[in-house]
This record gives C-alpha cells, structure tokens and sequence, in this order.
C-alpha cells in the first residue's frame, strides 16, 4: 500500500538546538499532517497543511516550530530552539483528501530525544 | 475544544473471543468517525471509518456510531493474536481540519 517515509527514526539533540523532522508523503496526496505522541499514548494533533499553507494547528505547535514543503520536496517539521518537553515520536501523515473523508497514512515515526 | 475518551485503557481477550472498544466525544458537531490501529513500531493504520448512525461491518470488524448518545464503539469478532495493539478511535467535524484522536486501548489476545 501507500507509504510516507519518516527520516531519520531517531534523533538525539541538545537543548536549544535546531531540529529538522523530514516526512515524504504518498506521491499524489495533497493533505499533510504532524502528530505527537508520548510513551506510546496518545496522538496530538499538531497542524495540517495543504497548498503551501498551514491550514490549522493546534496549542501544541508552540511559536518554536515551523513547517513547510518547498516545491513538492520534503514536508518538513522544524523546531528552534528544541526544548526537554519536545521529546516524543513525530508522526507525519498524508491524505488525499481531508479528514472527513480520506484515512490519513502515517510514517513510522521520529523519536525525538532532547537532552 | 473536542474531548474524545476511550475505555477501556487496556482489554484483554482470549483468541477466538469478542473485543469489544468505546469512544465518547464531546463535540455534536461531529460528523466523520475513523478507528485506528498502532502496532507497536509503526504509525496508526486505518481500519475503517462510519459516518452514519448505527452498524457499519467489514470483515471480522464492526463499527456501532450513535450520535445523539455521543458515542462510537468498535466491536473485533474471532480476535486473533495479531489484533494485539493500541486501538484509538478519531473524531473530525464539518469543515474542521483536524482529526481529533481519542485516549487509545491497548488490545492484548491471549493465544
């Protein structure tokens, strides 16, 4: 089936540095996603991301993080300056439609460990 | 702001039994309705979605959504030992970008 491919698996920083998650979605979809999950639990919702603009994000995606997608490359997710509570797994998914109708496919994840 | 609960936390199921998942959510507007699976390792999967009122089967899985008692429950018949993972029920409202995920259960079949 349809893969999204999520580089590198794990990362390992330290506090205040710049961290870059790279996701390459399923080649036709539109709809981008971020999610975070912690210990294995529960998946927040980040922000979503469709025609090059942020389209809404959540309380989580603090002012330190960024997100973009120049010319059909990566969709990224940046963090600057990273912080201890931004450790967990990243999930990047995509979708060719929006949520009310299209499932969402997700990486495997990044683990981000902030030191 | 949705709330979207799950219970219970973890369930535990012979092979060959019945599990059965909840989800309550808290937001009426609340049109589409999706159930996750996570192996451990991996990003959630799609296992279906139910956008109407009452039974939706496929396969071995069966979704129940009943709106106006804010509820939505997955039901897994003939549990097998590779349904062991960690179920959440998704929320998404009309015209809302976000797919809201609930509290998860962990399913464990015992073979």
């Amino acid at each position: 089936g349809p893969k999204v491919l999520q580089i590198p698996s794990h990362q390992i920083i330290d506090m205040g540095q710049m961290v870059t998650l790279n996701c390459d979605p399923v080649s036709n979809h539109l709809y981008f996603y971020w999610y975070k999950q912690i210990l294995g639990q529960q998946m927040e919702f980040l922000v979503n991301f469709y025609n090059g603009k942020v389209m809404e994000k959540s309380k989580l995606f603090k002012d330190q993080f960024s997100v973009e997608r120049p010319d059909g490359s990566y969709f990224t997710l940046k963090i600057q300056p990273t912080a201890l509570e931004d450790s967990a797994v990243y999930f990047c998914a995509s979708s060719s439609g929006t949520v009310s109708n299209e499932r969402l496919f997700f990486g495997h994840g990044t683990k981000l460990s902030v030191l | 702001q949705q709330k979207v609960q799950q219970s219970p936390e973890s369930l535990i199921v012979p092979e060959g039994g019945m599990a059965s998942l909840n989800c309550t959510f808290s937001d009426r507007n609340s049109q589409y309705f999706w159930w996750y699976r996570q192996h451990s390792g991996e990003g959630p999967k799609a296992l279906m979605s139910i956008f109407s009122n009452g039974d939706k089967k496929e396969g071995r899985f069966t979704a129940h959504l009943n709106k106006a008692s804010l509820h939505v429950s997955l039901h897994i018949k003939d549990s097998q030992p590779s349904d062991s993972a960690l179920y959440f029920c998704a929320v998404s409202g009309s015209g809302s970008w976000q797919l809201i995920f609930g509290s998860g259960t962990q399913l464990t079949v015992m073979p």
